[in-house]
C-alpha cells in the first residue's frame, strides 16, 4: 500500500525556519517526482515545490530563494526546509506523488497524497 | 503563469442530479489537466487525470472532458458522499503546476 506520512510541523515566529519531512513507502521512492502543496485554512490549494528523480527542482516565486526541497532515496525521504518564514506560510502542507499518463505517457498528476501537516507561523 | 479558472465557485445540488463543474485556462494546454476531490477534513484525492482518463477505484459517475483551455467535470448522478470541494490543476508547464480555485459542492 502506498503512503505517505509528513511530519515536522508547528508553531514557529515570523523569520524564523521549519524543516518538515514526507515519510514514503509501498513504491519505489527514487523512481516518482514528489511534490509539496499547501493550503491555507478555508482556501484553495497551492502547489509549493517539485524534486525529480534526477534531482532537479522548481518553485513558484512565492516561495523561491525561502524553501528548498531535497529527498533521501536511501531512507524513502522527502524534506521541505522552510526559510524566513512569513505569517503567509501558514498552512497545511501536503506530500504528493506524481505519476505520469495520457498521451504518450507523459501527463503528470497526483496519484496519492500524504493527510498533511500544519505549519502556523505567528508571533 | 497558466491560470486556472473555475466556474462556479459553489453549488447546491439534490442527489440524483446531473452536475457539472468548468475549467477554464488562460492558454492552452492541450489535455494535461487533472480533477481532484477533497472532502472536508480530508487530503485531495485524484479523480480525473489527464483530462478524461478515470483514476483507479474511482466511480464512473463521475467523467471529465476537454482540451486545449475548456475542461469539464460531470457527476451523472449525485450522491450524498461527493459533498465536497474540487479543483482543477494544469500540468503543462511542470516548472509551476497551478490549481484553480475550487468549486464548493452542497448537498441540497
Amino acid at each position: 500500500e502506498v503512503q505517505l506520512v509528513e511530519s515536522g510541523g508547528g508553531l514557529v515566529q515570523p523569520g524564523g525556519s521549519l524543516r518538515l519531512s514526507c515519510a514514503a513507502s509501498g513504491f519505489t521512492f527514487s523512481s516518482y517526482d514528489i511534490h509539496w502543496v499547501r493550503q491555507v485554512t478555508g482556501k484553495g490549494l497551492e502547489w509549493v515545490s517539485v524534486i525529480g528523480t534526477a534531482g532537479d527542482t522548481y518553485y513558484p516565486d512565492s516561495v523561491k530563494g525561502r524553501f528548498t526541497i531535497s529527498r533521501e532515496n536511501a531512507k524513502n525521504s522527502l524534506y521541505l526546509q522552510m526559510n524566513s518564514l512569513r505569517v503567509g506560510d501558514t498552512a497545511v502542507y501536503y506530500c504528493a506523488r506524481a505519476s505520469f499518463g495520457g498521451f504518450r505517457g507523459l501527463i503528470p498528476y497526483f496519484d496519492y497524497w500524504g493527510q498533511g501537516t500544519l505549519v502556523t507561523v505567528s508571533s | 503563469d497558466i491560470q486556472m479558472t473555475q466556474s462556479p465557485s459553489s453549488l447546491s445540488a439534490s442527489v440524483g442530479d446531473r452536475v457539472t463543474i468548468t475549467c477554464r485556462a488562460s492558454q492552452s494546454i492541450s489535455t494535461y489537466l487533472n480533477w481532484y476531490q477533497q472532502r472536508p477534513g480530508k487530503a485531495p484525492k485524484l479523480l480525473i487525470f489527464a483530462a478524461s482518463s478515470l483514476q483507479s477505484g474511482v466511480p464512473s459517475r463521475f467523467s471529465g472532458s476537454g482540451s486545449g483551455t475548456d475542461f469539464t467535470l460531470t457527476i451523472s448522478s449525485l450522491q450524498p458522499e461527493d459533498l465536497a470541494t474540487y479543483y482543477c490543476q494544469q500540468s503543462y508547464s511542470t516548472s509551476m503546476y497551478t490549481f484553480g480555485q475550487g468549486t464548493k459542492l452542497e448537498i441540497k
